[in-house]
């Protein structure tokens, strides 16, 4: 069974531009999480779908960021325009059902604001 | 080896010996517990995972123990080796909360000597 998958693994842009990530969750898996790590940071939380539904979007920093899951598969999340402090690595998660099961986590992507 | 809660970012011990990670949480309400091993350039790995009612889990060479007394949470490691090298998280899960949102501690390194 494949794990997680996510693309890039690496985007260096400059602050005022878009960045698109993706992540392919686990075969199935109807519960989808984005977190990011912040350099020398814990990992934070972000959202959480439930299919193509936002179950909890508390983490969102603000309005630059959206996150999106159509049809219930992979997700996107865009950061429009992009600021220094969104430098990070951003993870994404995916279990199989309810918000009791394990997590699993992909490689994540690492993000570098100009 | 053993470090002390959230606070001690790094552990060194010598191959062979038992590790000792600690973690002091911050939610009297959690419900979940769970450890995650992040090598460097991979996304976190789940370890082992614990409910609230109970206060000890063991896995292949790990050991999770839980006191809600004092909300603490330690991952115990069994004749370390060089390849348990890498950042160990814990994390916790809100019971109150209908997601499955992850808090994560900051993380601690663990470097084995050979």
């Amino acid at each position: 069974e494949a794990g997680v998958t996510q693309f890039p693994s690496h985007s260096v842009i400059e602050k005022g531009q878009t960045v698109t990530l993706r992540c392919d969750p686990i075969s199935g898996h109807d519960n989808l999480y984005w977190y990011r790590r912040v350099m020398g940071k814990e990992i934070k939380f972000l959202l959480h779908f439930v299919k193509e539904s936002k179950q909890d979007e508390s983490g969102m920093p603000n309005n630059r960021f959206l996150a999106e899951r159509t049809g219930g598969t992979y997700s996107t999340l865009k950061v429009q325009p992009a600021e220094l402090e969104d430098s990070g690595v951003y993870f994404c998660a995916s279990s199989k059902r309810g918000r009791t099961d394990t997590q699993y986590f992909g490689p994540g992507t690492r993000l570098t604001v100009l | 080896g053993e470090s002390v809660g959230l606070h001690l970012p790094t552990l060194s011990v010598q191959e062979g010996d038992n590790s000792i990670i600690n973690c002091a949480y911050s939610n009297s309400a959690s419900d979940y517990f769970i450890w995650y091993k992040q090598e460097s350039g991979k996304g976190p790995q789940f370890i082992i995972d614990i409910r609230s009612n109970m206060d000890k889990r063991q896995g292949q060479r790990v050991t999770v123990l839980l006191n809600k007394t004092v909300k603490h949470l330690s991952l115990q490691i069994a004749a370390t080796q060089p390849g348990d090298s890498a950042v160990y998280f814990c994390a916790e899960r809100y019971g109150s909360s209908n997601t499955g949102k992850l808090i994560f501690g900051q993380g601690t390194t663990l470097q084995v000597k050979p």
